[in-house]
């Protein structure tokens, strides 16, 4: 089936420090992809879409300045989280709609 | 936007029984319904989902009914095994036009006892 790769699994940061998380959709294009973000034991919140070749869609109440979205090709979206703080450690999770919605593995981010 | 609605919230099951879990949605016009299940630490996987024009699916110990008119859907696994044990969200969409946004209910753990 079709797979969607996360990339890392896990980070560890200062506060401060800005991560990039990867989401890419190896065997198939996603022109649409879905940013979550998972704390424990609760649901998966959309945070944002991301469209390739054009701004992502943000979610009320996410910060479009402090969670950067970029899809610059048909397989790869990025999330990188600015200026992170503690409060932002989180997992978070992407996916692409094949022919169902396929998440990646998620990325555990730890802010310290 | 769409509200997704899950219940139980935690469910434990002796195994060989079956376990149920309901969700209701809000927005009428929602036509796919998937449900995941999800191991502590890793990513959701579908197990099933039905389309509005379908009123159940059944695969193996696992089926879902869908109400349309009140709005409701439901998870049914029979037969429930250890591995079963994990969290379970339904979610809901439209799908039309390049839509394919979904919306999670808050999910259910689900524990079967040996």
């Amino acid at each position: 089936g079709a797979v969607v790769s996360q990339h890392p699994s896990r980070v560890i940061c200062k506060s401060g420090t800005s991560v990039k998380i990867e989401c890419r959709s190896l065997d198939f294009q996603a022109t649409t992809m879905f940013w979550y973000r998972q704390f424990p034991k609760q649901s998966l919140m959309l945070m944002a879409t991301s469209n390739e070749g054009s701004k992502a869609t943000y979610e009320q109440g996410v910060e479009k300045d402090k969670f950067l979205i970029n899809h610059a090709s048909l397989t790869l979206s990025t999330l990188t989280v600015t200026s992170a703080h503690p409060e932002d450690s989180s997992f978070y999770i992407c996916s692409a709609r094949y022919t169902e919605a396929f998440f990646g593995q998620g990325t555990r981010l730890t802010v310290v | 936007g769409e509200n997704v609605e899950q219940h139980p919230s935690t469910l434990s099951v002796q195994e060989g029984d079956s376990a149920v879990i309901k969700c209701t949605y809000s927005d009428s016009a929602s036509n796919y319904f998937p449900w995941y299940k999800q191991e502590l630490g890793k990513r959701p996987q579908l197990i099933i989902d039905i389309r509005s024009n379908v009123g159940e699916k059944k695969d193996q110990r696992i089926a879902v009914t869908l109400n349309k008119t009140a709005k409701h859907f439901s998870l049914h696994i029979t037969e429930t095994q250890p591995e079963d044990s994990a969290v379970y969200f339904c979610a809901a969409s439209w799908e039309g036009a390049g839509s394919y946004q979904l919306t999670f209910g808050k999910g259910t753990k689900l524990s079967v006892i040996p």
